[in-house]
């Protein structure tokens, strides 16, 4: 079955503190992930995906195929980095399932 | 393009009333999901289509649910009768349909049931 997990609903930090969002996935064949985010009252966008490496807005994140994770990081959190954050998963099929999400509340 | 287009962006109905969601998807995109967004349960997947074809309707709640491609590029989701729990922010998005492209999200329709 496919399934996504993301076990924190909420994660309150202080702006400059490093950020670590947790995702574990379950797949029975090669995964893509992703990660993306929603702003307050904004459409969710995608943030990055793990085929790409790359860092966006400081964010990284990286496929650790045997502990099954895919935590997104940023060492220094911004006040602008509030938001909903979600992990998704496609399958070969082009399915996109998502986690349930984590809200992230960066205060000053 | 301008994106995913949703209508309506609100809809507030009676409890037993028939509700039609409707979606754009973005020229050339040939896969279209189907999103309910709630404070208790997350983002949840109720359908999924590749090429105007279900392919995975397994996450509709039930039979009161419902989804169309009547072609390429429109889609509609309808709940009849609506029932409160029905109450949610509903996204539909588009993509290529390959493995590892982006999916495009609409502003959502906000439903609430009364």
């Amino acid at each position: 079955a496919q399934r996504v997990t993301q076990p924190e609903k909420l994660l309150s930090v202080f702006k400059g503190a490093p950020v670590e969002l947790k995702c574990n996935y379950s797949y029975s064949g090669s995964p893509e992930l992703f990660w993306y985010v929603q702003y307050s009252r904004q459409r969710l966008q995608l943030l990055l995906r793990h085929i790409s490496r790359e860092s966006i807005k400081g964010f990284t994140a990286d496929l650790n195929k045997g502990e099954t994770s895919f935590h997104l990081k940023k060492p220094f959190a911004q006040e602008e980095d509030s938001a909903m954050y979600y992990c998704a998963l496609t399958s070969s099929w082009g399915k996109l399932q998502f986690g349930a999400g984590t809200q992230v509340v960066v205060t000053p | 393009d301008a994106g995913v287009i949703q209508s309506p962006r609100h809809e507030v109905t009676e409890m037993g009333q028939e509700v039609t969601l409707r979606c754009k998807l973005i020229s050339g995109h040939n896969s279209l999901f189907w999103y309910r967004q709630t404070m208790m349960r997350g983002l949840e997947l109720l359908i999924y289509f590749n090429n105007n074809v279900p392919i995975d309707d397994s996450g509709m709640p039930e039979d009161r649910f419902s989804a169309k491609m009547p072609n390429a590029s429109f889609s509609t989701l309808k709940i009849q009768p609506s029932e409160p729990r029905d109450s949610a922010v509903y996204f539909c998005a588009s993509s290529l349909g390959q493995e590892n492209t982006e999916a495009f999200f609409g502003q959502g329709t906000r439903l609430t049931v009364v």
